[in-house]
């Protein structure tokens, strides 16, 4: 499946250092979801964005800060970063995030993420 | 907030073999979906059950709401078929605010 791209795949940062996680899909869809996935830990649930619109922070530290253009992109800012940050970044999509009915999200590969 | 339980954590089983994985929580829902994770952390949506039993070839899962449980079911496993089995619930019909299990993590040995 590659209706979901993510860059970079790995990346290796110092605390101090501030990059950028891109998401993008190919799908048509109108929400996107940012994951972390720590080992030995459930997935996160970080931010959903709607049609462009965040409707859901899940109490994240500020030092991750989300911005979505546009339905077809999402991406996650990254500054002052500890090392228990590092995990496995995950976006998804799907049609819309919430209302009735069936709404598969559709993931791409991930970022490992790696704070020295 | 909503407790989710998956067992068994891990299991390992020679290719052929079936298998039953539990998810229960902690609370009602209206929304349940089980995912498989490969080894490379590619992550697939199985189902969205939040009640009744669905199938997809060899895979199938039956969601008994009233119970607050949830399984999945894989027959004739494949070598393919490892990898970490979620199981996420949410209160609300959409994908808000999915609290996700810990995970089986299930080995199949050719």
């Amino acid at each position: 499946e590659t209706g979901v791209t993510q860059t970079p795949r790995h990346l290796v940062m110092g605390m101090t250092n501030k990059k950028s996680l891109k998401c993008e899909q190919h799908l048509g869809h109108n929400a996107m979801y940012w994951y972390k996935q720590s080992a030995k830990k459930p997935l996160e649930l970080m931010f959903v964005y709607n049609f462009k619109e965040q409707t859901e922070n899940n109490s994240v530290p500020s030092r991750f800060s989300p911005e979505c253009p546009n339905s077809s992109h999402l991406f996650l800012h990254l500054h002052t970063l500890q090392p228990e940050d590092s995990a496995l970044y995950l976006c998804a999509s799907s049609r819309i995030s919430g209302g009735a009915g069936t709404d598969t999200q559709y993931f791409g590969p991930g970022t490992r993420l790696t704070v020295l | 907030g909503i407790q989710v339980e998956q067992s068994p954590p891990d299991l390992i089983l020679q290719e052929g073999a079936n298998s039953t994985l539990r998810c229960n929580f902690s609370d009602s829902v209206n929304n349940l979906q089980w995912f498989h994770q490969n080894p490379w952390g590619q992550l697939i949506n199985l189902f969205y059950i939040p009640s009744g039993t669905k199938q997809n070839g060899r895979l199938s899962a039956t969601t008994v709401a009233t119970e607050r449980y949830s399984l999945l079911y894989i027959s004739s496993s494949q070598t393919t078929d490892s990898g970490v089995y979620f199981c996420a619930v949410g209160v609300n019909f959409g994908n808000e605010k999915l609290t996700f299990g810990t995970g089986t993590r299930l080995t199949i040995i050719p």
